[in-house]
């Protein structure tokens, strides 16, 4: 079956970069996009990007870009979100997301979801 | 980017009761329409798909439609397991938004 197994919870100060890994199994981790989503405390989901776990290709929001990357180990089926320069306001749940297709773009497999405090 | 606008913001019913939510883009996105079901704690659920398309294991009293900038999910009949929030998303320009949510009560 497939599954989306998120590295544990972090708190971090701010300015310092935070890496949550998402590994897959039980599909070929090639053939699909992989998205990361996050969740405020309280809040409602926000999409941070999307990378092709074929070619490494990468669209990020435009709020965030310069401050995320993502990427992919095709050896160990994971892919990686690094956000740097941490704000309060990036405390939130971390969550990757499979795309189900390219054509439709949604989100049929969640992770369990990384919570992230940033914190002085 | 495209908004994506959810309404209500919350909504209170009852078990039994048949209930819709809808959603508005900021521009038209086609049939590029998803939703998604959340429960405390838990990670999103998929529930239909292309606006209209069930996902697999998802009960048919979920249903969805719409086109352009307009689009609507419908339970048929709550069930208690149904009380959470909703969320759309849209999937028409390559810098996908999601709605604010709509908290489904009791």
């Amino acid at each position: 079956q497939v599954q989306l197994v998120q590295s544990g919870a972090e708190v971090k100060k701010p300015g310092a970069s935070v890496k949550v890994s998402c590994k897959a199994s039980g599909y070929t981790f090639t053939s699909y996009g992989i998205n990361w989503v996050r969740q405020a405390p309280g809040q409602g989901l926000e999409w941070m990007g999307w990378i092709s776990a074929y070619n490494g290709n990468t669209n990020y929001a435009q709020k965030l870009q310069g401050r995320v990357t993502m990427t992919t180990d095709t050896s160990t089926s994971t892919a990686y979100m690094e956000l740097r320069s941490l704000r309060s306001d990036d405390t939130a749940v971390y969550y990757c997301a499979r795309d189900r297709s390219v054509a439709t773009g949604d989100f049929d497999y969640w992770g369990q979801g990384t919570p992230v405090t940033v914190s002085s | 980017d495209i908004q994506m606008t959810q309404s209500p913001s919350s909504l209170s019913a009852s078990v039994g009761d048949r209930v819709t939510i809808t959603c508005r883009a900021s521009q038209s996105i086609n049939y590029y329409l998803n939703w998604y079901e959340q429960k405390p704690g838990k990670a999103p659920k998929l529930l239909i798909y292309a606006a209209s398309s069930l996902q697999g294991g998802v009960p048919s009293r979920f249903s969805g439609s719409g086109s352009g900038t307009d689009f609507t999910l419908t339970i048929s009949s709550l069930q208690p397991d149904d009380f959470a929030t909703y969320y759309c998303q849209q999937s028409h320009s390559s810098s996908y938004t999601f709605g604010q949510g709509t908290k489904l009560e009791i």
